[in-house]
């Protein structure tokens, strides 16, 4: 879906740097949310925003921090990052005026080293 | 929290047989179920969703039913087709009200011509 947008598509870093994933939507969504994707696994959430002053934690938020800059926009922070954290990130919104259905961006693929 | 479990994690079917995934799921308030396609490199894609007031719902060769009083549900595929090969995710959530969804572990589907 175009109306979502991920930047970077694809990272590479190292152990102890300081990372930002951003997360951009036309959608005109209020809920914005950030989920891990590891492989085998299922889509674990890290923190959602319902709107611009709230943000809450999800199942995997430890070494993680976001910030809700603006309705269209929500970035996922690695303060520190470590091997552990490779993965596949996705951003995703919804309306819940428009039914419940999360869009989803198309992902950041980010290699810890 | 909630808690979805998602069986099996990797289906293997003839092309033209049915294919059958199953979820359960914990928090008895959850009234909220969607599925969700995620083809090799692709984002998660909505394909179906069901809510806890209605058994089943098709849409041409898919179809999802409830059992609230088991708290498990499942999605029906028909006549597979190559295109049906992908990563299937089940989740369950409360609805609007906390738009929060907790996903299963996927299963892969793998549809042999």
């Amino acid at each position: 879906d175009a109306d979502v947008t991920q930047t970077p598509r694809n990272r590479i870093t190292k152990t102890g740097k300081r990372i930002m994933l951003e997360c951009s939507q036309t959608k005109g969504h209020d809920r914005m949310y950030w989920y891990r994707q590891d492989p085998g696994l299922g889509l674990q959430l890290i923190y959602y925003s319902f709107d611009v002053k709230d943000i809450n934690k999800g199942e995997i938020s430890d070494g993680y921090s976001v910030s809700r800059q603006a309705q269209a926009k929500f970035s996922l922070s690695l303060e520190s990052a470590i091997p552990n954290q490779t993965a596949l990130y996705f951003c995703a919104t919804s309306d819940p005026g428009g039914g419940e259905t999360q869009y989803f961006g198309p992902g950041t693929r980010l290699l810890v080293l | 929290g909630e808690n979805v479990e998602q069986h099996p994690s990797t289906l293997s079917v003839q092309e033209g047989d049915s294919a059958v995934i199953k979820c359960t799921y914990s928090d008895s308030a959850s009234n909220y179920f969607p599925w969700y396609k995620q083809e090799l490199g692709k984002r998660p894609q909505l394909i179906i969703d069901i809510r806890s007031n209605v058994g089943e719902k098709k849409d041409q060769r898919i179809a999802v039913t409830l059992n609230k009083t088991a708290k498990h549900f499942s999605l029906h595929i028909t006549e597979t087709q190559p295109e049906d090969s992908a990563v299937y995710f089940c989740a369950a959530s409360m609805g609007a009200a906390g738009n929060k969804l907790t996903f299963g572990g996927g299963t892969r589907v793998l549809v042999k011509p």
